[in-house]
């Protein structure tokens, strides 16, 4: 399974936006870029994914560079509520899908 | 929002007992999954199903066995517990192949004494 790098930890303020980097230069043509986050003490969530172009839904934005080896997903107002650990994975949508999660970007908002 | 039920949320028990972690999903998703995750760790997948009567073992080699005799159930289980098993327990489901989201349920937290 392609690899993904995240930042260990990063910190922003409620109501500003927040942009959560990862790299992916091994990623394959097949592969999706999807984000899960998972709050304390509860499962994980899905967030967002893409493919090759940008998306938006209600939660966040999903940036994709060109050649496709780095993202970046983007919440627009963090609110104290978004603070959680955010996994940056690359999977296939067909077949088992078997998410392979890292250690995440563990976020922390400021009041 | 998604359907998904583990049982029981907290267990803890003595080595040497045999224990089944219930997960159930109203959603008719053929796909599950049972992932494991000790504290401030990664999750590791370590169980999956396509469907009734297909289990396969995940990334990570687990001395638990699965079933999957009904659509919405999927149930874990650990024949003997031992203080090794100690961890958080996740489950998760996902639909058709045009559904490319997994839902999580809640999980378990085991502790083995």
């Amino acid at each position: 399974d392609a690899k993904t790098t995240q930042p260990n930890s990063m910190e922003s303020n409620e109501e500003e936006p927040v942009h959560l980097p990862c790299n992916h230069s091994t990623i394959s043509g097949t592969d999706y870029i999807h984000w899960y986050r998972q709050l304390p003490s509860q499962g994980p969530e899905y967030v967002i994914h893409g493919l090759t172009s940008n998306v938006n839904n209600r939660m966040a934005s999903l940036a994709i560079a060109e050649d496709r080896k780095s993202s970046t997903l983007i919440l627009h107002r963090a609110t104290l509520r978004d603070a959680a650990v955010y996994y940056c994975i690359l999977s296939i949508i067909q077949g088992a899908q078997k998410l392979v999660f890292g250690q995440g970007t563990r976020l922390t908002i400021n009041p | 929002e998604a359907d998904i039920y583990q049982t029981p949320r907290y267990l803890v028990i003595g080595t040497g007992k045999k224990i089944t972690l219930e997960c159930s999903q109203t959603m008719g998703h053929d796909k599950m999954y049972w992932y494991q995750q000790d504290p401030g760790m990664e999750l590791h997948l370590i169980h999956y199903s396509y469907g009734v009567n297909s289990t396969e073992k995940g990334d990570l080699s687990s001395e638990s066995t699965v079933s999957r005799i009904r659509t919405e159930h999927f149930p874990l289980t650990l024949e003997s517990a031992r203080p090794s098993h100690t961890s958080q327990y996740l489950c998760a489901s996902r639909g058709g192949t045009g559904d490319s989201k997994q839902y999580f349920g809640p999980g378990t937290r085991l502790t083995v004494t």
